[in-house]
Parts: structure tokens; sequence; C-alpha cells
């Protein structure tokens, strides 16, 4: 089993709609989780940590379930920019996801 | 510039050719993460390292595949050997340690083609 997985999408919508990525974790010690950003032959960027009470960051939401050992990341009235592909990290060591991409249509 | 920076941007080798990779981190970030990534995958850890010390070096990773941090600063990843499935982006990264909320920066990656 991958240490992080996630679903690879894509993730079509339009602007304006809101869409959650989720992404599952093995590793039931793990006590850092980020969200990055990568845009097409980019280099990843961090867009968020994940705190155990959640926290949001203006139209995007991150939550941890450590119970079920799960990260999601919501984001709201999506724009054109913000397509691009959704990388879930866990652990000290960042371990990446394999990434959600998302693509958002006028 | 005074972010993560990566020498050479491209690199094409013939199978079989020895291959190395530079990585000049944050000047004040204490860990250095290498990375390989291929199309439609996200970044596969390969090693990481706090200061000079490689704290762990990824199962996946064969022996023809070495990274050294002399000195805490820079760091260096060879591939001896090169194979045709080498072919990738190698990504190094750096953060500084700060209990557990550790920001990373990336640097814009070696592609690397084995022909």
């Amino acid at each position: 089993r991958k240490e992080v997985e996630q679903d690879p999408g894509p993730f079509n919508v339009p602007e304006g709609a809101t869409v959650a990525f989720n992404c599952t974790y093995s590793n039931s010690a793990s006590q850092s989780f980020f969200w990055y950003r990568q845009d097409c032959r980019k280099e990843p960027k961090l867009l968020m940590s994940v705190y155990s009470s959640g926290n949001e960051d203006g139209r995007f939401t991150a939550q941890l379930n450590r119970a079920s050992q799960y990260i999601s990341l919501l984001i709201r009235d999506s724009k054109l920019s913000d397509s691009a592909t959704y990388l879930c990290v866990v652990t000290d060591k960042l371990i990446f996801g394999t990434g959600t991409r998302l693509q958002v249509f006028p | 510039d005074t972010g993560v920076s990566q020498d050479p941007r491209h690199k094409i080798t013939k199978r079989g050719q020895n291959v190395t990779f530079r990585c000049d981190p944050i000047s004040e970030h204490n860990r250095l993460y290498w990375y390989r990534q291929t199309l439609g995958q996200g970044p596969e850890f390969l090693t990481y390292f706090q200061n000079e010390a490689q704290l762990e070096k990824s199962r996946l990773l064969s022996d023809r595949f070495s990274a050294e941090r002399p000195k805490g600063s820079f760091s260096t990843l060879e591939i001896q050997r090169t194979e045709q499935g080498d072919s990738a982006m190698y990504l190094c990264a750096s953060s500084s340690r700060q209990g557990t909320d550790t920001e990373a920066f990336f640097g814009q990656g070696t592609r690397l083609t084995v022909v």
C-alpha cells in the first residue's frame, strides 16, 4: 500500500464550482500534513499546511481526520487560475501523493 | 537569487554513463530532500538530509543512486550506469526544521534524458 494515496482525477469543473479532494495516508504516527500545488512543468509550491483543527485560507479549506487517516482540501468559487495538480504531502520527510489534477473551465 | 538552485537544468546522457546533479538549498535551511518525478506522477521520495546526515533513503532507490551533503550545505545526487528508466525530472527541496510545520521550497529541477 502506498504511504499517501490520492484520486488522480482529472476533476473538470466550471468556474464558480466547489470541489473537494481527499487524500489518505498509511502511517498513523504522521504529524505533518500539507497541500502543495504544481502547475504544468513547474516545481511544487506550498498551498497550505493542514492543522488538526482544520484551517481556512480564503477560498481554500483544509481538514484533517486522524481517526480515518485522511486529509481534505475544499476549493470554493473555483477560478480558471486554480487549474493545476494538487499534491497531498505527509510527514517530516515529505512523502507526496500522486496528485489530483483539477481543470476549471469557463 | 536566494531560492533553491539546481544544476544542470537539463542533462542528456547515453545509457551506461554516470551523471551527477547539484542542489544548492536556501542558505539557512538544514533539511534537504531529493525527489524523482515522471509525467503524471507526484514527486517520488528518494532521500533526505538533516545538515550533513542522510536520515533516510528510499527502498525503491537502487545501489546505483547515491547522494551526499558533505558540509551540510549543497548536495549532490549521482546516478551510476544510467538506464533509460532513469529518465525523469530530479527535484531538490530544502526546509528549515521548525517543529512540525516546515514549508519546503523546491528548485526548478534537473531533467534527465537517458538515450
